[in-house]
């Protein structure tokens, strides 16, 4: 089966900075993709992976390493805004299976 | 971009009574929609995935015969949540599988809150 673990919660300050890893274990996989999702709306893409390394979109990034079945999200320069959960979601088969969720809280 | 209006946002019905969720896609044809439940704080759980002109395919513990799947068209995906009970209060959420530039992205609708009485 799919698996993808990511912690539950994390809470920062304004202006700082948040690593939200994920790790999987899934067959046919192909690509690691990254989402937001505010209470009550849908999710929104962020940013995907394929291949090993980092892709940078202004203040978010994301890491695949496809060796170690991992990646994170790089948020960057928190804003109040950035509150939501973040989900890491593995592309195989054609179709997508999605992490538990990062609830992240960001303070004043 | 590709766009998929879900219809409707929030939707109260009684027990007993079925109802139904239209997932569109605006600006493309959709092949291929997956349909997702979500409880509070958790996870999205794909329940299937709807091919045009053909059955859905059901993930394991997903009751065809209450969650019904009808992809007549490119552009129109719907699920029927039939008989209704308390316990299928959920958010609903479709998603259209797009190819961008020899990559599969997935672009979802805005979801669909589900309370049964």
């Amino acid at each position: 089966g799919q698996s993808l673990e990511q912690p539950s919660e994390v809470t920062a300050v304004e202006g700082a900075i948040v690593q939200i890893n994920c790790t999987y274990q899934t067959s046919g996989f192909y690509g690691l993709s990254w989402y937001q999702q505010h209470d009550g709306g849908a999710p929104t893409f962020l940013s995907y992976n394929a291949l090993d390394g980092l892709e940078e979109t202004g203040r978010f990034s994301s890491f695949l390493s496809r060796s170690d079945s991992y990646g994170y999200l790089l948020l960057q320069e928190l804003q109040m805004k950035d509150s939501a959960s973040y989900f890491c979601a593995a592309h195989n088969d054609y179709k997508l299976s999605f992490g538990a969720g990062t609830t992240v809280t960001v303070r004043a | 971009g590709a766009v998929v209006s879900q219809h409707p946002s929030r939707v109260i019905c009684k027990s007993g009574t079925s109802v139904k969720i239209e997932c569109r896609s605006l600006d493309f044809q959709a092949t291929t929609m997956f349909w997702y439940r979500q409880f509070p704080k958790k996870s999205l759980m794909l329940m299937a995935t709807s091919n045009e002109g053909s059955k859905a395919t059901y993930e394991q513990g997903v009751e065809k015969d209450k969650f019904l799947i009808n992809h007549a068209s490119l552009t129109l995906s719907t699920l029927t949540v039939t008989s209704a009970h308390p316990e299928d209060s959920s958010f609903y959420i479709c998603s259209a599988r797009v190819l961008d530039r020899e990559v599969y992205g997935y672009t979802f609708g805005s979801g669909t809150r589900l309370t049964v009485v």
